[in-house]
């Protein structure tokens, strides 16, 4: 099985401020990364996959990065609407996700 | 537009049996990859099992042996049959589809919004 780690577990920003969250994987995925936002009380949203491809609908000021065992994931000016969780998962074997790093407001 | 929509969850106690379904409309489940994905209270999201187009079935260690995975092509719904229920499988449980173009591999498109179990005596 792969372990995916993501850190921070929390973090706080300020509304307009850029966000960085890591996630690394116990050993290489290749690009077969994807990102989702999860919001108290509802289903997790895919946001990219490929570690860099933006679902659709997804604004522009989230993005991608990253391959083998290292990725990030930026929002480079936080909305309102982006406190929430985010989830990395892999897909190079068997699915597996990491623990999730809180966004919330500082 | 995509809906998915489980039902089937509830309280049951440990040992016992239940059947999870999700009913599909705006994709086939037949010709979809298919997925169960769980979350324990207040922690993260676990992939339990996966369903290919052809019919293969896939879990994660943990429940293999005790769930299995299913659909009804005629209803387009897929379901999932839990058996010697533990405690530790206690969960909101998700019915999720991998998207359908371009073998892009298994992530997740389109979730549910879920159906609690929990296990409890």
């Amino acid at each position: 099985e792969i372990v995916m780690t993501q850190s921070p577990a929390t973090l706080s920003v300020s509304p307009g401020e850029r966000a960085t969250l890591s996630c690394w994987a116990s050993q290489s995925v290749r690009n077969h990364l994807a990102w989702y936002q999860q919001k108290p009380g509802q289903a997790p949203r895919l946001l990219m996959y490929g570690a860099s491809t933006r679902a659709s609908g997804i604004p522009a000021r989230f993005s991608g990065s990253g391959s083998g065992t290292e990725f990030t994931l930026t929002i480079s000016s936080l909305q309102s609407e982006d406190f929430a969780v985010y989830y990395c998962q892999q897909y190079d074997v068997w699915p597996t996700f990491g623990g999730g790093t809180k966004v919330e407001i500082k | 537009e995509v809906q998915l929509v489980e039902s089937g969850g509830a309280l049951i106690q440990p040992g016992g049996s239940l059947r999870l379904s999700c009913a599909a409309s705006g994709l086939t489940v037949s010709r979809n990859i298919m997925s169960w994905v769980r979350q324990a209270p207040g922690k993260g999201l676990e992939w339990v099992s996966l369903i290919y187009g052809g019919g293969s079935t896939y879990y994660v260690d943990s429940v293999k042996g005790r769930f299995t995975i299913s659909r009804d092509n005629s209803k387009n719904a897929l379901y999932l049959q839990l058996n010697s229920l533990r405690a530790e499988d206690t969960a909101v449980y998700y019915c999720a589809s991998v998207p359908a173009a371009g073998n892009l591999g298994n992530f997740f498109d389109y979730w549910g919004q879920g159906t609690l179990v929990t296990v409890s005596s």
